[in-house]
């Protein structure tokens, strides 16, 4: 079956803009996290979302961070005012959910470059 | 709160050698352990996992892991190395509440011919 897939798969963007990241979970996962893969921070959690709980945010790393989950499925996470320490590997991951383990299945990524 | 430690960004063995990779967790509770790879631009794909029971956990690729309560480790070994191998590889841990995973520093493999 389909996995994650995320979308753009690149993006190039000029300090200052806004940008959006799209998440396509896999169907019938409930869960569906968010991750941000740096070279100097690693991967480091941002956001995560459980059917129609309200959302941990607790890993975003400023306000102008922010994400979204439409009808339980898509997400996008976005990002105002870019600032080059904002380039990196954005990873969504999903999950069923799950009593034990909450295995993630993480997508492509889409990598971001802020100039 | 959780925390994990990979003991060595870089790690280099020839192909047919064995493989070691080191994993020591901090947890305050019972922790769920897992090991992720990752190729070169694509995303994470779960090797294996550690959640209760049998102490050592048998992965895909022939990849295996031992969980030592005592030690705080979750080492991943592969008898024998193959060049297929080569990747970065992710030590992670998930505990009590929390949903999120907190992950290692990745460990990059490299195989030698």
């Amino acid at each position: 079956g389909a996995g994650v897939s995320q979308s753009p798969s690149n993006k190039v963007t000029e300090k200052g803009k806004d940008v959006e990241l799209r998440c396509d979970p896999i169907s019938g996962h409930t869960a569906l996290y968010w991750y941000r893969q740096s070279l100097g921070q690693g991967l480091e959690f941002l956001i995560y979302f459980q059917g129609n709980s309200a959302p941990d945010k607790s890993g975003l790393p400023s306000d102008r961070f922010s994400a979204e989950r439409t009808g339980g499925s898509v997400s996008t996470l976005t990002i105002q005012r870019t600032q080059q320490e904002d380039s990196a590997v954005y990873l969504c991951a999903s999950s069923v959910f799950d009593s034990v383990t909450y295995e993630q299945y993480f997508g492509p990524g889409t990598r971001l470059t802020v100039t | 709160a959780q925390s994990v430690t990979q003991l060595g960004s870089h790690v280099s063995v020839s192909e047919g050698a064995l493989v070691l990779l080191r994993c020591n967790y901090s947890s305050s509770v019972p922790p769920y352990l897992f090991w992720y790879v990752q190729y070169p631009n694509q995303g994470l794909q779960l090797l294996l996992k550690y959640t209760t029971g049998a102490t050592l956990v048998k992965g895909i690729n022939g990849f295996e892991a031992e969980f030592k309560k005592s030690e705080t480790s979750f080492h991943l070994t592969k008898p024998s190395a193959h060049m297929s191998d080569a990747a970065e590889y992710f030590c992670a841990v998930r505990g009590g509440s929390a949903r999120q995973l907190t992950f290692g520093s990745g460990t990059q493999l490299t195989v030698l011919p």
